[in-house]
């Protein structure tokens, strides 16, 4: 089945640690983005990327990097430059340029020791 | 700036009881108005897409529909398992990404 992975579903960082949050999908998608849902708030875009080997910041990019070296997959490492990380961060693919809908992963959910 | 508005921010109906939820944008260029639902701790799964005003779109008990200012989710006699967050967001013009707003949770009681 086609779809998109996030992995861990659960992620614990520690003072001055930088965590790598894995996103996979099998959708043949070129577009992936990265989104933070904190409790009361909407999704808020961190970065998002329309082809290989480019990303745009989104509205709240700082203290997180991305990659985006295969089309499959977009992974974010949360770094220890963002003070406030604990979040339920999502991972989203749809297809570049189009109207088409989101699809979604089941998300990680990052806390701090 | 594109900004979308949901209300009411939690509902609570009991079971066979009918409402609307609101979802209220003002975005340039509106591309396309997407309803979500999602269950706690997990990703949105997708309802709806509407792309003009007029335009409505139905699925078992649940309708959406769509004006220049605001998108409507009607709820028929829902049941319990209809329970969830549902998130409106919105493309605007020239861009892929998309808005969200900040949901409507809704309880359904048997």
């Amino acid at each position: 089945d086609g779809g998109i992975t996030q992995s861990p579903k659960y992620l614990f960082r520690k003072e001055g640690q930088n965590v790598t949050l894995s996103c996979e999908q099998n959708l043949n998608h070129d577009a992936m983005y990265w989104y933070r849902q904190d409790p009361g708030q909407g999704l808020r875009l961190i970065y998002y990327s329309q082809i290989v080997n480019d990303f745009q910041k989104g509205d709240i990019a700082e203290g997180y990097s991305v990659s985006r070296e295969k089309k499959e997959s977009f992974p974010l490492t949360v770094t220890s430059a963002q003070k406030n990380p604990t979040a339920f961060y999502l991972c989203a693919s749809s297809i570049a340029g189009s109207n088409e809908k989101l699809f979604f992963g089941s998300g990680t959910q990052l806390s701090v020791l | 700036e594109d900004q979308v508005t949901q209300s009411p921010e939690a509902l609570r109906l009991q079971e066979g009881e009918s409402s609307s939820l609101n979802c209220s944008y003002t975005v340039s260029g509106l591309r396309g108005l997407f309803w979500y639902r999602q269950d706690p701790g997990k990703g949105p799964e997708f309802l709806f897409t509407l792309y003009s005003a007029g335009e409505e779109k139905e699925k078992e008990r649940l309708k959406a529909t769509l004006t220049k200012k605001e998108s409507f989710l009607h709820i028929t006699a829902p049941k319990p398992e209809d329970s969830a967050t549902y998130l409106c967001a919105v493309r605007a013009g020239g861009t892929d990404k998309l808005i969200f707003g900040t949901g409507t949770r809704l309880q359904v009681f048997p």
